[in-house]
């Protein structure tokens, strides 16, 4: 049970390139999230999804699309990335609505870094 | 939007200490988690707090929800090493489609002198 895995975990692009995070999960969460996390400015939430097929703009969406064609992988593409989107990013996953099923979990991140 | 305010944003005590972090926010919240990332690591969950006035413990850990529930506070007892890393709280809200977005504080880094 490998939890959330994330890749790739390291990347550099040059100002304009596009790329592709993929995030997995074998827990069978319905819900899954990306995130940013930026120094001195917690986490924030770029987009999520409440299961296969769907998915919703989180607090900073732009320059970022998502797609969830499988319930387990959630996918955070970048068309023409700017170096404000130099940053770690986190997708978690969460087993799916009720009081007592509320816990995310996290990966292990992607570090990114646009010149 | 609404914020949740964390403070202090830096905290370093002697092993052996102890150390508190406060979650503030102008409105009321619905819950509270909290989240522990170690230095290159990702965030753990630690706990949620739903009740007003509500106290947890785990260890050496005190979780506290205000009786107005517009604040939370974690307190360690006697840090030690492995305490390490970055606390964070963040508001559990709903959003369309029954998900649940979090909110998170920048949270308060913590270091342990040995």
């Amino acid at each position: 049970n490998a939890g959330v895995t994330q890749t790739p975990k390291f990347r550099v692009l040059k100002t304009g390139q596009s790329m592709t995070l993929l995030c997995a999960q074998d827990m069978n969460h319905e819900y899954m999230y990306w995130y940013r996390q930026d120094p001195g400015m917690g986490l924030r939430l770029i987009h999520y999804s409440v299961g296969e097929g769907t998915t919703a703009k989180g607090e900073v969406p732009d320059g970022y699309n998502v797609s969830r064609l499988k319930k387990q992988n959630f996918l955070l593409g970048l068309e023409s990335a700017a170096p404000s989107q130099t940053s770690v990013y986190f997708c978690a996953s969460q087993l799916g609505s009720g009081k007592t099923y509320n816990e995310q979990f996290f990966g292990p991140g992607t570090r990114l870094t646009v010149l | 939007g609404q914020q949740v305010m964390q403070i202090p944003q830096y905290q370093h005590v002697q092993e052996g200490e102890d150390f508190t972090t406060y979650c503030n926010s102008s409105t009321t919240l619905s819950n509270i988690q909290w989240y522990k990332q170690r230095p290159g690591g990702h965030p753990v969950f630690l706990i949620q707090l739903v009740k007003s006035g509500e106290v947890k413990k785990q260890k050496r850990l005190t979780f506290q929800f205000g009786e107005a529930k517009k604040n939370s506070s974690l307190h360690i007892t006697a840090t030690q090493t492995t305490d390490v890393g970055t606390y964070f709280c963040a508001e559990l809200r709903f959003s369309s489609g029954s998900a649940r977005q979090l909110t998170f504080g920048s949270g308060t880094q913590l270091t342990v002198l040995p």
